[in-house]
């Protein structure tokens, strides 16, 4: 079992609507959660860090983190074509290296 | 967020020669920094983590006298592919962590070895 699940899709949606990301994880030792974006042939961006359960709003963004489920989603709302990508999880435990999910590709259509 | 750079972002050499990419965080002092690989449509893997001042620590499998990193100072790590082979190329990004912990990614370096 890999210490991070994360569905590869793709995922397509049209223009407008909500899209829910979700990634579950085995480590229960993971403290600081994070979403990437990245578009083809560039680096990721990092969108959302967070480091306790609840959630986090930025923009369009909203982060959740359910530690006692080890689960965390991403939600984007009013999506836009401009935000097709892969999308990556990344979690860690204090110190210690990201360990990524697979990446999920969303295809945003108008 | 934080800018990291990375130069160059594309390169092609021939098979037998010595590449160095350079990483440097643009607005923020990076005790660590990180050097991943990533084959199309991959999630990246990371190769090995670099601290300012201290030799890198390679990730199993990765060759470290093929890989040269060095992290001289808080803003710029660099990693040198030394003989370069066809199996070589591929999206190199680094990454720096500030000191809050969180990790920004640089823009990557696309090698082509010939």
């Amino acid at each position: 079992q890999k210490e991070v699940e994360q569905d590869p899709g793709p995922l397509s949606v049209p223009e407008g609507a909500i899209v829910s990301l979700n990634c579950t994880y085995s480590n229960s030792a993971f403290q600081y959660f994070m979403w990437y974006r990245q578009y083809s042939r560039k680096g990721p961006e990092l969108l959302m860090y967070t480091y306790s359960s609840g959630n986090k709003e930025d923009g369009r963004f909203t982060a959740q983190v359910d530690k006692s489920s080890k689960y965390i989603s991403l939600f984007i709302r009013d999506s836009q074509p401009s935000d097709s990508a892969t999308y990556l999880c990344a979690m860690r435990q204090y110190g210690n290296k990201l360990v990524f999910g697979a990446g999920t590709i969303l295809r945003v259509k108008s | 967020g934080a800018v990291v750079s990375q130069h160059p972002s594309r390169v092609i050499c021939k098979s037998g020669t010595s590449v160095k990419i350079e990483c440097r965080s643009l607005d923020f002092q990076a005790t660590t920094m990180f050097w991943y690989r990533q084959f199309p449509k991959k999630s990246l893997m990371l190769m090995a983590t670099s601290n300012e001042g201290s030799k890198a620590t390679y990730e199993q499998g990765v060759e470290k006298d093929k890989f040269l990193i060095n992290h001289a100072s808080l803003t710029l790590s660099t990693l040198t592919v030394t003989s370069a082979h066809p199996e070589d190329s591929s999206f190199y990004i680094c990454s720096a962590r500030d000191l809050s912990g969180e990790q920004f990614f640089g823009p990557g370096t696309r090698l082509t070895v010939l």
